[in-house]
């Protein structure tokens, strides 16, 4: 069975850095498309970022040189680097799995995590 | 990037009744869109994608349409448990795009 638990998130001052984790079972990770979506409190869904299993990575413009996205295959965990943190990415953070055959679809979720960027 | 735009916004609506809610691209996506339905507190879940394809497990009441740039869902007699906000999501390019979601409240 598939399944996902992100963890790491937490409060952070603006400018700040967080590592968030996303921890893979049922699965392999560097064999799959996986992506990383944010819901700001109370807002609709925003895409993040994706890392497909031949290693290309893809980010949303408002993230683009801040965050990294990585792969841990030894740990089948997934990572989201985050760097120069701004009141704007305060959202919860998901990571979602695509199926094999690599169509962008989000069929699997985790729980998603917390990230709070405030002084 | 292209632009994904839902309406209404909120419905309102009671048990039993028959729902359909609107998803637009602002270019063509082909059929390359994905419905989720999302909880409070809770991760979005996969109802349809690829427009009108039913993920394995969904109930039978909720169908998509369309193509190109307007999309359609449907549920056809709401049941308690699809009180909920609904996400379209197109998947023709990077980068993925949601719409702004379409909460359905008990009237």
């Amino acid at each position: 069975e598939v399944h996902l638990v992100e963890s790491g998130g937490g409060l952070v001052q603006p400018g700040g850095s967080l590592r968030l984790s996303c921890a893979a079972s049922g699965f392999i990770v560097s064999s799959n498309y996986i992506n990383w979506v944010r819901q700001a409190p109370g807002k609709g869904l925003e895409w993040v970022s994706v890392i497909w299993p031949g290693g290309s990575i893809h980010y949303a413009d408002s993230v683009k040189g801040r965050f990294t996205i990585s792969r841990d295959n030894s740990k089948n965990t997934l990572y989201l680097q985050m760097n120069r943190l701004r009141a704007e990415d305060t959202a919860v953070y998901y990571c979602a799995r695509a199926p094999e055959d690599g169509y962008a679809i989000l069929r699997y979720w985790g729980q998603g995590t917390l990230v709070t960027v405030s002084s | 990037d292209i632009q994904m735009t839902q309406s209404p916004s909120t419905v309102s609506a009671s048990v039993g009744d028959r729902v359909t809610f609107t998803c637009r691209a602002s270019q063509s996506i082909s059929n390359w869109l994905a419905w989720y339905q999302q909880k409070p507190d809770k991760a979005p879940k996969l109802l349809i994608y690829k427009a009108s394809t039913l993920e394995t497990g969904v109930p039978a009441r909720f169908s998509g349409s369309g193509s190109g740039t307007e999309f359609t869902l449907s549920v056809s007699s709401l049941q308690p448990d699809d009180f909920a906000t609904y996400f379209c999501q197109q998947y023709s390019a990077y980068p993925l795009t949601f719409g702004g979601g379409t909460k359905v409240e008990i009237k």
